[in-house]
């Protein structure tokens, strides 16, 4: 049973766009939320995270925007750059299950240059 | 991906045979994991240890899997006897502290059994 649910699988975006990547979770328990970035070859380093006493955290071009009532959360990245190709993971994690990440299946961001 | 060497970086191996996986962390670490990666499945946690005592081993697929970590610069996981449906990228990773802490991982090492 996948308690985050990460979409979409796959995007491709037009340098300059912008890149969303959505997920939702089911356990309102979970007050951790970080976007770990995966280039081919490598793997998975922390990009950006959130606690859900904010609604949004901006670090540089990528922002996380969090909306605890509907339980979701989702990454922005403005002025997409073909360097940003990667795969891009969301995971959460509570106190109660010991800080276990729980991880989703990823996306596959390819941005055209 | 420099906090965490792992080795081999790629391993061809034919059914049956037995493989290990290498991890040897920097120190100042107290936290270790070990993860699979799949496409269909994504990333798993097969288990993790603190300060060196495997902690949660709940998410070894099967008995065929087993982890040690005999001191905080070395751990091994080893798949014995390893099946075709055991290809994929195994990661080792650290982290100081568990709350809510950054994992860093290594490189990863590509399994493939034939």
């Amino acid at each position: 049973q996948q308690q985050v649910k990460q979409s979409p699988q796959s995007l491709i975006v037009q340098k300059g766009g912008i890149s969303i990547i959505n997920c939702a979770y089911e356990n309102t328990a979970f007050d951790y939320f970080p976007w770990y970035q995966q280039f081919p070859g490598k793997g998975p380093a922390l990009l950006i995270a959130i606690r859900p006493d904010v609604s949004e955290k901006k670090e540089g071009r990528f922002t996380i925007s969090f909306n605890k009532s509907a339980k979701q959360f989702s990454l922005h990245i403005m002025d997409s750059q073909p360097g940003d190709s990667a795969t891009y993971f969301c995971a959460a994690s509570d106190a109660g299950n010991n800080r276990k990440l729980i991880w989703g299946l990823g996306t596959s961001l390819a941005v055209n240059p | 991906d420099a906090g965490v060497i792992q080795s081999p970086r790629h391993e061809v191996t034919e059914m049956g045979q037995e493989v290990t996986l290498r991890c040897k962390p920097i120190s100042g670490h107290d936290y270790l994991f070990w993860y699979r990666q799949t496409m269909m499945r994504g990333l798993e946690l097969l288990i993790y240890f603190n300060n060196n005592v495997p902690i949660d081993d709940s998410g070894m697929p099967e008995d065929r899997f087993s982890a040690k970590m005999p001191n905080a610069s070395f751990s091994t996981l080893k798949i014995q006897p390893s099946e075709p449906r055991d290809s994929a990228v195994y990661f080792c990773a650290i982290s100081r502290g568990f709350s809510g802490n950054t994992i860093y991982f290594g490189e990863g090492s590509w399994l493939t059994v034939v």
